[in-house]
């Protein structure tokens, strides 16, 4: 699996409902950063996390950092259709000394209103 | 605060042809980046500025790609000539600090190579 996969690649769900999607990547990371993408539109920045943190919240997301299993999972809570994105992980390799972030393919997330 | 911008957001060119594509970082932000997703593809990094520097471009695809970032402001990339595997959707993020590592993406440049 390359760096930064996501799991699983599609996801289908009823509003209200939790969503969640899990990434694994294969290197030490300074940090690991979600993203969404609407369709056709540009990536939104959700949340960082720090390889020394091992959960962070924001608003209805949470995010869960694992470092000695080598991922990371993002909690939607109460999902809304206006969730409906693909949903990317990115990390950064620990010490490299690039700053360039390794996405997966993502997570297609469809909330069914 | 204005986010990061990106001129023209669609760019249809045939085969040959030269295109420019332009990037606005956040205001301050002196790292700036490219990244590309082609289709069916996952967004990969083409290269990152610190200011006017280049600081890695290892994702430059061939040297029909050029990158400029002049005064350390705005960042433009050209293609010269295109190929029709130049196609996709190209992103400009902007970051302040290196350490930390916060990448805002730009809505991207969808470039299609006819």
């Amino acid at each position: 699996s390359q760096q930064g996969e996501e799991d699983p690649q599609a996801l289908s769900i009823q509003e209200g409902e939790n969503a969640t999607m899990n990434c694994s990547y294969k290197t030490s990371i300074n940090n690991l950063q979600w993203y969404r993408q609407n369709s056709g539109r540009g990536l939104v920045h959700l949340i960082l996390i720090r390889s020394n943190e091992r959960e962070k919240h924001s608003g209805r997301l949470r995010v869960t950092l694992d470092t000695s299993k080598k991922s990371s999972s993002l909690l939607i809570t109460a999902s809304r259709a206006a969730d409906t994105a693909s949903y990317f992980c990115a990390t950064d390799a620990f010490r490299s000394g690039s700053e360039k972030l390794v996405f997966g393919k993502g997570t297609k997330l469809t909330v069914n209103p | 605060e204005a986010g990061v911008t990106q001129f023209p957001s669609h760019s249809v060119i045939e085969k040959g042809q030269t295109v420019t594509l332009r990037c606005d970082p956040i205001s301050g932000h002196d790292n700036l980046y490219w990244y590309r997703r082609v289709m069916g593809k996952e967004i990969k990094f083409l290269l990152h500025f610190v200011k006017e520097s280049k600081q890695d471009e290892s994702g430059m695809p061939n040297n029909r790609f050029l990158a400029e970032r002049t005064g350390g402001t705005y960042s433009t990339l050209k293609v010269q000539p295109a190929e029709l595997e130049d196609s996709g959707v190209y992103f400009c993020a902007s970051s302040q600090d290196r350490a930390f590592n916060e990448q805002f993406f730009g809505p991207g440049t969808r470039l299609t190579v006819l």
